[in-house]
């Protein structure tokens, strides 16, 4: 998974607490997309920015989360006041652009542990 | 919502085997990706597929786009050890539109 970085790897936060989520796509990627992957199921689209743009967050809960790509520096997936069901592995990818078949590449995730 | 159905869920299988998966969708797909994820890691890329009845390989990796574009296979051949872990199928209404996974297809091989 060479590119794209995550980070932190492990997260651990307490109830009611702030967590965030970094995410630096590869070279010259302005695509991002979050997932979120639960044990034994498969990853679930969550949100998908441009820089400076949400272009689709119909996957992303309407409380408590929210996700910006600024024009500089890493996209960030935030959730606020953080409960036991958040825990889960999140997941990053990017991309290059719109035009021709460029496939999504992923990051090594977040692991997100609620206490 | 637009969903996945992969098979199996699971297999176990003698090194040197081939192992065959696939995935249908309840709605047509333009694109069809394999990853495979190994645990604590994320998934990697092995084939995308952008043709309806597109065949290609990956070394010992085939994958097909199905002409219906409702379905997807991968086939390993001669497995080996570092084949385990779990192989997810994805696919998309076009390139760059977020993905729907399967829930994925878990390989052990017996040495």
């Amino acid at each position: 998974n060479a590119g794209v970085m995550q980070n932190p790897r492990h997260l651990v936060r307490r109830r009611g607490q702030e967590a965030r989520l970094r995410c630096s796509p590869m070279k010259g990627h302005s695509h991002v997309y979050w997932y979120r992957q639960l044990p034994e199921e498969g990853l679930k689209f969550m949100v998908y920015l441009q820089k400076e743009n949400i272009i689709d967050e119909s996957g992303m809960p309407k409380e408590r989360f929210s996700a910006e790509f600024p024009k500089e520096g890493p996209s960030i997936l935030r959730i606020q006041q953080v409960v036991r069901g958040d825990s889960a592995a999140y997941f990053c990818a990017s991309s290059p652009s719109v035009r021709g078949n460029q496939p999504q590449h992923f990051g090594d995730g977040t692991r997100l542990s609620i206490l | 919502g637009q969903q996945l159905n992969q098979s199996p869920q699971s297999m176990f299988i003698q090194e040197g085997e081939d192992v065959s998966m696939n995935c249908t969708s309840s709605s047509i797909f333009n694109t069809w990706l394999w990853y495979k994820q190994d645990p604590g890691e994320g998934p990697v890329l092995l084939i995308a597929l952008y043709k309806a009845g597109e065949l290609t390989s990956n070394g010992r990796l085939t994958a097909q786009f199905g002409i219906t574009r409702k379905d997807s296979f991968l086939n390993i051949s001669a497995s080996i050890p570092s084949d385990v872990g779990i192989y997810f199928c994805a696919g998309s209404p076009s390139g760059n539109t977020p993905l729907v996974f399967g829930k994925g297809t878990r390989l052990s091989v017996i040495a």
